[in-house]
């Protein structure tokens, strides 16, 4: 079992919808849950990170963490073309280096 | 955000030739870098951990002999690929904490390493 899952997609959203990304970790000591945006050819860039259950949000992104199902999610709202990346999902687990799934490809379709 | 710089951002050499990566934070100093690799259409998978005055900390699997890690100061950390081979061709990318009480993670812009 990967430590964290994404569903690689693609996940094609139309512009203006919710995308929902969706991850799951193994470790129950995970502490701290970090998205990411990638671009082709780019190093990742922090989108947010949640520490608490519940929901988190900032601007058109809200990360959700509910740790006794083990699994943390991004929506994005008023998706927009440029909002296409890879989102990576990162986990913390207490050894300070992060945990990265897989990613997950989106297209928002104009 | 904070800055972190990596140099060079592209390199193309010989097999055999050894590669010298740096990865420096610009506006605060940075006890512990991390060394990640990418590989097309796969996610960054942890290479090693750098701290600062002491030896790193490689991943299993991660050739400590073939990837050097000097952590000389508190901005500075370099990646050598020694002997390098078209299996190493990757992307390298280095990311910084702040000090121990911070999780956040800044990422450089990553070094594309061609071994011909």
């Amino acid at each position: 079992q990967k430590e964290v899952e994404q569903n690689s997609g693609p996940l094609s959203v139309p512009e203006g919808a919710i995308a929902s990304l969706n991850c799951t970790y193994s470790d129950r000591g995970s502490q701290s849950f970090f998205w990411y945006r990638q671009y082709s050819g780019k190093s990742p860039e922090l989108i947010m990170f949640i520490y608490s259950n519940g929901d988190k949000e900032d601007g058109r992104f809200t990360a959700q963490l509910n740790k006794a199902s083990q699994y943390v999610s991004l929506l994005i709202r008023d998706s927009q073309p440029s909002d296409s990346a890879t989102y990576l999902c990162a986990v913390d687990t207490g050894r300070r280096a992060l945990t990265f799934g897989s990613g997950t490809r989106l297209q928002v379709q104009p | 955000g904070a800055v972190v710089s990596q140099h060079p951002s592209r390199v193309i050499c010989k097999s055999g030739t050894s590669v010298k990566i740096e990865c420096r934070s610009l506006d605060f100093q940075a006890t512990t870098m991390f060394w990640y690799r990418q590989f097309p259409k796969q996610s960054l998978m942890l290479m090693a951990t750098s701290n600062e005055g002491s030896k790193a900390t490689y991943e299993q699997g991660v050739e400590k002999d073939k990837f050097l890690i000097n952590h000389a100061s508190l901005t500075l950390s370099t990646l050598t690929v020694t002997s390098a081979h078209p299996e190493d061709s990757s992307f390298y990318i280095c990311s910084a904490r702040f000090g121990s009480g911070s999780d956040e993670q800044f990422f450089g812009p990553g070094t594309r390493l061609t071994v011909l």
